[in-house]
């Protein structure tokens, strides 16, 4: 199982808005930046946030990240078919000395 | 821009041992760090270990110690990835991603390793 807890799928409807949780401890989130990423299909992961809530020029504003604690999530508000992908939160654990990742959320768009 | 361009897929039989490329431009090669993360069909990301391009120094996780080696060419800006004693376990995607400042992006296109008998 991953060091970062994400809850497997997550859904709404377009428009809606969506958030997917992140959790995990002292050593990684706790002391460190959240980043997420997008992964579509066949394709490599896309930088969505970095530094907890910060987004990467071309991310659109409708994308949003917060930390708080030991946990972290990733909004999505305005929902859209183009959406539809995996995402997964990473950050580094200072007692593994390592990077570590959630085992990613599915979101679909009904 | 940066880019990270891959070698392509591969296949291998268990106990064997793969070499995955990744060449570099757009950026100053010695400057940041590689990573090394790998993608099991239908499961999540999961980091290997990184190198120090400049120094060649390299770190790995705890559950690849002793069976992968990263290291690079500077004078072609290309880091390599070498994983051995293959089992059907490691068949996954295999990609390479640099570290801008804080930030592990952008990614390569992914590696395949199959390995089967």
């Amino acid at each position: 199982q991953s060091v970062l807890t994400q809850p497997p799928s997550a859904s709404g409807t377009p428009g809606q808005k969506v958030i997917i949780s992140c959790s995990g401890s002292s050593p990684n989130i706790g002391r460190n930046y959240v980043y997420w990423y997008q992964q579509l299909p066949g394709t490599a992961p896309k930088l969505l946030i970095y530094e907890n809530n910060q987004r990467p020029s071309g991310v659109p504003d409708r994308l949003s990240g917060s930390k708080s604690g030991t946990s972290a999530s990733l909004a999505i508000s305005g929902l859209r078919s183009e959406d539809e992908a995996d995402y997964y939160c990473a950050a580094w654990d200072n007692r593994l000395s390592g990077w570590v990742f959630g085992g990613g959320t599915k979101v679909t768009v009904l | 821009q940066v880019q990270l361009v891959q070698s392509g897929a591969e296949v291998r039989k268990p106990g064997a041992s793969v070499k995955v490329s990744c060449k570099a431009s757009g950026y100053t090669f010695i400057g940041s760090y590689m990573h090394w993360v790998r993608q099991a069909p239908g499961q999540g990301l999961e980091w290997m270990g990184r190198i120090n391009p400049n120094s060649g120094g390299a770190n790995y996780a705890q559950k690849f110690q002793g069976r992968v080696t990263m290291t690079r060419d500077t004078s072609i800006s290309t880091a390599y990835m070498e994983l051995s004693r293959l089992t059907s376990d490691d068949t996954a995607v295999y990609y390479c991603a640099t570290q801008m400042a804080t930030t592990i992006d952008p990614w390569g296109q992914g590696t395949l390793v199959i390995v089967s008998s």
